[in-house]
């Protein structure tokens, strides 16, 4: 098995509600990443997870939560969202080195999740 | 953060036509990686580079990692319809959970 799935695939929400986005890998990978792309532009990266403690936060509002039950999963929740959040919410994960610790460059990418905030 | 530029933001050509896209920065990647991506889609790992001035080759697409690990370009020849997306660059630097991603480039082959 190598790939990342994500669901759900389309999301419509309004600024009250919660929700939450979910991903998963089997391919022993033990780094897993939320990113948040606009159209046509690259990928922000959000969150990583390694060993499934959060390693880098990049200053995400606290609207938007992470969590990492086990190895192979990895959900963001949302919670009281404004329409500027709308976006293509991609998860990703990579191996990590047996030596350094640290994770190996390749990433593989879920196909996301189109989120719209009403 | 380490910045990638990467040129030309479009290109739109003719079947059967090469096309080359840039990837440039002032600082040393210790690798770099290609991503295709189509609408509505996750970004597809292409390949990854690591050695300085290594060449790889995948079907008609050649990709090359310059001598001094600043620079990468990818080259499509004759291409086809299927290569229309958004293609980007990202490289690894000191902090290897960062990615730092090119701008990306839109190709468009037209039939």
């Amino acid at each position: 098995d190598t790939e990342v799935t994500q669901t759900p695939k389309h999301l419509v929400m309004g600024m009250t509600n919660k929700k939450s986005l979910k991903c998963e890998q089997h391919m022993g990978h033990r780094a897993m990443y939320w990113y948040k792309q606009k159209a046509k532009k690259p990928p922000e990266l959000m969150f990583v997870y390694s060993y499934e403690k959060l390693s880098i936060n990049e200053s995400v509002p606290s609207r938007f939560s992470p969590e990492c039950p086990n190895s192979s999963l990895l959900n963001l929740h949302l919670h009281a969202l404004q329409p500027e959040d709308s976006a293509l919410y991609l998860c990703a994960s990579s191996q990590v080195s047996a030596f350094g610790g640290g994770p190996l460059a390749e990433q593989f990418f879920g196909p996301g999740t189109r989120l719209t905030v009403l | 953060t380490q910045l990638l530029e990467q040129s030309p933001q479009f290109l739109s050509i003719q079947e059967g036509e090469n096309l080359t896209v840039y990837c440039n920065s002032s600082s040393v990647f210790s690798s770099l990686q290609w991503y295709r991506q189509e609408p509505g889609e996750g970004p597809v790992l292409l390949v990854t580079v690591v050695t300085g001035g290594e060449v790889k080759k995948l079907k008609r697409l050649t990709f090359q990692f310059g001598d001094a690990r600043k620079d990468s370009s990818l080259h499509i020849t004759a291409a086809q319809p299927g290569d229309t997306g958004l293609y980007l660059c990202a490289g690894t630097g000191s902090n290897d959970y960062k990615l730092s991603f090119g701008a990306g480039t839109t190709v468009t082959v037209r039939a």
